[in-house]
């Protein structure tokens, strides 16, 4: 089945503590992306990759770092999270070699004490 | 760069009612506009997109409409059901950009 997966769903953690969401998708999609979503706000792009060891920032990159050295997998760090972190978490995929159809992952709620 | 307005943020419909959601974009280069719904606990999935040389297009219950002179373009909900309830977001792109920007969202509710 097709999919992009993210871990954990869920994530309580505390200011400072050094964490990481993963997101690996299967359909050996080109570019990879990580939103956020906060209530009133929609959805905005932290980082995007257009390929392997190619990434770039987008609206709100501050206080993230992002990897791509593999195709299919793509994670988030938070080097340092502190409270204006605590957010819904999505990962998306998409071909650049068909239509710009995004396939989202399920979400990782993240909240940070 | 890009700026998508939304409008309204929250729709309440009885079933059976038609919905509209409203959406705007600024950079006159954008040609292609998804649209996204967002079940509750789950990620966006795409439930229709439109070109901008297409001016309609329609997909059973679903339509969306493009009017690239005033920049804007609806989603177009007829016959609306419970389970059409969730977060709709539309989406603006530079063709082959893969970079959408995204309206803010709207929270459609259909009471049964």
């Amino acid at each position: 089945e097709a999919q992009v997966t993210q871990n954990p769903r869920y994530l309580i953690t505390v200011t400072g503590k050094k964490l990481t969401v993963t997101c690996s998708q299967n359909m050996n999609h080109e570019y990879m992306s990580w939103y956020r979503q906060d209530p009133g706000l929609g959805l905005r792009q932290i980082y995007y990759s257009m390929n392997v060891e190619v990434t770039d920032k987008g609206d709100v990159p501050e206080g993230y770092k992002v990897s791509r050295k593999e195709k299919r997998n793509f994670p988030l760090i938070l080097e340092s999270p502190s409270p204006n972190q605590t957010s819904l978490y999505f990962c998306a995929s998409s071909s650049r070699k068909g239509n710009e159809k995004l396939f989202f992952g399920s979400g990782t709620q993240l909240s940070v004490l | 760069g890009e700026n998508v307005e939304q409008h309204p943020s929250t729709l309440s419909v009885q079933e059976g009612d038609s919905a509209v959601i409203k959406c705007t974009y600024s950079d006159s280069a954008s040609n292609y506009f998804p649209w996204y719904k967002q079940e509750l606990g789950k990620g966006p999935q795409l439930i229709i997109d439109i070109r901008s040389n297409v001016g309609e297009k329609k997909d059973q219950r679903i339509a969306v409409t493009l009017n690239k002179t005033a920049k804007h373009f609806s989603l177009h909900i007829t016959e609306t059901q419970p389970e059409d309830s969730a977060v709709y977001f539309c989406a603006a792109s530079p063709g082959g950009s893969y970079i959408p920007t995204f309206g803010r969202g709207t929270s459609l509710i259909v009471h049964p």
